[in-house]
């Protein structure tokens, strides 16, 4: 069974703070990395995917990367309008004909002025 | 930017009720998903649909749940007799047919069952 931990629960940071977000998986074979974000009341929010162990992928203040264990989520200069909570999500080659993402249970991300 | 859109935002029901959540997926994507979060919880998997058929489903997905594509762009989820522990966000996703698998998913419906 696939499985997603994510760390910390929570995370508080000044504005110009970098900081980073961790997620280790176990899966039967990687086929995705998925990062969300997720507001308040919201849906997930597609920000990457990353498909093998080197991978980079950067947008604006945030740059995942991937090993064969875990993957960082990583907030160069955050502002508060970075505040959300980030969702990790992996898909396996084994979880059926779906392609069904298992999340885990967020990084609840802050950031004060 | 197209985005998938769910209707209502809020349902309020009563335990036993049916209830039948509406989505409408991104027009040229072929692969349509439901997920649930419960208050304070992770986003759990409920069913995949391809196809006009469920392609893979989860252990929360029982007899009182069905899904449905009743015509061109909708994708329905139906509840036949909602409990209290059915309560929860109920987000739809859907994605293309290519390789990159990326989900994208619509704003939510919040479920409330007394």
């Amino acid at each position: 069974e696939d499985q997603v931990t994510q760390s910390p629960e929570a995370l508080r940071l000044q504005e110009g703070e970098s900081s980073s977000l961790n997620c280790s998986y176990t899966v039967s074979g990687l086929r995705g990395l998925f990062w969300y974000r997720q507001d308040p009341g919201k849906g997930p929010e597609f920000l990457f995917t990353l498909y093998s162990a080197g991978e980079e992928k950067e947008k604006e203040r945030l740059k995942a990367t991937l090993t064969k264990k875990e993957s960082f989520l990583h907030i160069t200069a955050p502002k508060p309008e970075d505040s959300a909570t980030y969702l990790c999500a992996v898909q396996g080659i084994l979880t059926g004909g779906g392609n069904k993402l298992t999340f885990g249970t967020g990084t609840q991300l802050k950031v004060e002025l | 930017e197209p985005e998938v859109t769910q209707t209502p935002s809020h349902q309020v029901t009563q335990m036993g009720q049916e209830v039948i959540l509406r989505c409408v997926p991104i027009s040229n994507h072929l692969y349509f998903y439901w997920y649930r979060q419960i208050l304070g919880q992770k986003v759990e998997f409920l069913v995949s649909f391809y196809n006009n058929e469920i392609s893979e489903k989860s252990e929360i997905f029982d007899d009182q749940f069905s899904v449905e594509r009743p015509d061109g762009s909708n994708f329905t989820l139906k509840i036949r007799s909602t409990k209290l522990e059915d309560s929860a966000m109920y987000f739809c996703a859907s994605r293309t047919q290519t390789r990159r698998n990326e989900q994208f998913f619509g704003p939510g419906t919040r479920l409330t069952v007394l």
